[in-house]
């Protein structure tokens, strides 16, 4: 079974649309964040949710809205894709404790054309 | 604020020589600090993390990470490199709220057999 699924792997699509990218955990975590991997291969967080509660809202242009409808599941819905957004977008749970690691999921590349 | 910087961007070994990817950090408080491997179109993995106790960590797939704190590093090593090691490492640091992992910008290792 595995820990964290994102569907869809590959997505491409055009500027203007809309899409979602799906993020469920099997592993009973209170904790779930989107994170963004630019063509550099930085990463950085965007958001955090801890018991379907938003924790961190990081400098994100307010087209990406996450959504928690049950801790097992963390969606990021995004409207009116532009160019800038393509990158590999990485969901991720943990334990709520400072103490704990994170498991990642494979990752979702987006391409806005 | 909680950072950590990876200073080398690419490291080259042989196989079977000795490997050290290079972390140091900046937090405030008790830092718990995390080593991370994304192989080629794959989502991270976790390797080993220091939260307490003894300065050796010892991880996955034979690495292991010196945490020293007088020179606020946290270097990842392994006795013996195989080119499968060939990958992009990460370092992370728990932020202050412990709500995220904050990433370095990652070291490629490259593995010459």
């Amino acid at each position: 079974d595995t820990a964290v699924s994102q569907t869809p792997k590959y997505l491409v699509t055009q500027m203007g649309n809309d899409k979602s990218i799906k993020c469920e955990q099997n592993l009973g975590h209170d904790t779930m964040y989107w994170y963004k991997q630019d063509s550099k291969k930085f990463l950085k967080i965007m958001f955090s949710y801890n018991n379907k509660e938003l924790i961190i809202n990081e400098t994100v242009p307010n087209r990406f809205s996450p959504k928690s409808p049950d801790k097992a599941h963390l969606n990021l819905h995004i409207n009116s894709l532009e160019l800038g957004d393509s990158a590999v977008y990485f969901c991720a749970s943990s334990q709520a404790q400072k103490s704990t690691e994170a498991f990642f999921g494979q990752g979702t590349r987006l391409t806005v054309v | 604020a909680q950072s950590v910087a990876q200073p080398e961007d690419q490291v080259n070994v042989a196989e079977g020589n000795p490997l050290t990817v290079k972390c140091t950090y900046s937090v405030s408080g008790n830092p718990y600090l995390f080593w991370y491997v994304q192989y080629p179109n794959r989502g991270l993995q976790f390797l080993l993390k220091y939260i307490t106790g003894d300065n050796l960590v010892k991880g996955s797939y034979g690495f292991e990470a010196e945490f020293n704190k007088s020179q606020t590093s946290f270097h990842l090593k392994k006795p013996s490199a195989l080119v499968s090691d060939s990958a992009l490492y990460f370092c992370a640091v728990r932020d202050q709220a412990g709500t995220a992992l904050i990433f370095g910008k990652g070291t490629t290792l490259s593995v010459s057999s």
